[in-house]
C-alpha cells in the first residue's frame, strides 16, 4: 500500500526566507504527483501537477521537483510572505482505487512578518 | 476548467440522525469522484471513489455510504451518524491529469 510521508510536519519562518519543504512515497509506480495549499477550515488548491516523466515544475515563486526513482519529491518555496501561511500537502497518484490521490499528513507553515 | 460545488459548508448534528452531503462539478463529462474525510490530527482518508454512474467503490468499513445518480452528481450520506463521523468531508473529481476539490463540509456530530 503505497505511503506518503512529509517532512517536516511543522514549519516557521521569518518573511523572505527560501524553504524547501520535503514529501516521500513507498510505492514509486506513480501516474503523477500534485502539490496542493489548504488555508484552515477550507478546501484545497492545486499548487502543482509533476507528471511521472516529469522532473520539476514552476509556477511563479513555488518551484517543485520529482525523483521517481528514490521516492521523492520537493516544494521550494523562494522569497517566503506572511501569505504563504497554510499547511502544504504532497499528493501522489497509482492505479488503485480509481486513481485516487494518496495523501502525505502534510506541513504545516507559518512564516512571520 | 473543473468546479465543484460541495453544501452545505457547516453542519451540526446529533448522534442517529440521517446525514445527506452533496456534491456537484461542472465543466467536465464522466469524471472520477471522490469523498474524502479530514479528521482532527490526521491526514486526508478517501472513503469511497466513482468511475461512473452507478458505480461506487468504499476504502473503509462504516456506517456511510455514497451515490452516483447522475455524472456530476455525488452524494455521502448515513443512516445514523456516530460521534467519530464528525470531521472535513470533501468531495474530489478529475484522473490521472489532475483533481479539482470542492471546499468542504464541516460536519460536527454531538
Amino acid at each position: 500500500k503505497q505511503e506518503v510521508t512529509q517532512i517536516p510536519a511543522a514549519l516557521s519562518v521569518p518573511e523572505g526566507e527560501n524553504l524547501v519543504l520535503n514529501c516521500s512515497f513507498t510505492d514509486s509506480a506513480i501516474y503523477n504527483l500534485q502539490w496542493f495549499r489548504q488555508d484552515p477550515g477550507k478546501g484545497l488548491t492545486s499548487l502543482l501537477l509533476i507528471q511521472s516523466s516529469q522532473r520539476e515544475q514552476t509556477s511563479g515563486r513555488l518551484n517543485a521537483s520529482l525523483d521517481k526513482s528514490s521516492g521523492r519529491s520537493t516544494l521550494y518555496i523562494a522569497a517566503s510572505q506572511p501569505g504563504d501561511s497554510a499547511t502544504y500537502l504532497c499528493a501522489v497518484i497509482n492505479s488503485n482505487s480509481g486513481y485516487a490521490l494518496n495523501f502525505g499528513k502534510g506541513t504545516s507553515l507559518l512564516v512571520t512578518p | 476548467s473543473q468546479t465543484i460545488h460541495q453544501w452545505p459548508a457547516t453542519l451540526v448534528q446529533p448522534v442517529g440522525s440521517p446525514l445527506s452531503l452533496e456534491c456537484t462539478v461542472e465543466g467536465t463529462s464522466n469524471p472520477n469522484l471522490y469523498w474524502y474525510r479530514q479528521a482532527a490530527g490526521r491526514g486526508l482518508q478517501l472513503l469511497f471513489y466513482s468511475v461512473g454512474i452507478g458505480q461506487i467503490s468504499s476504502e473503509v468499513p462504516q456506517n456511510l455510504s455514497a451515490s452516483r445518480p447522475q455524472d456530476r452528481q455525488f452524494i455521502l450520506s448515513s443512516k445514523k451518524l456516530l460521534l467519530s463521523d464528525s470531521g472535513f468531508y470533501l468531495c474530489a473529481c478529475g484522473r490521472v491529469g489532475g483533481y479539482t476539490f470542492g471546499s468542504g463540509t464541516r460536519l460536527t456530530v454531538v
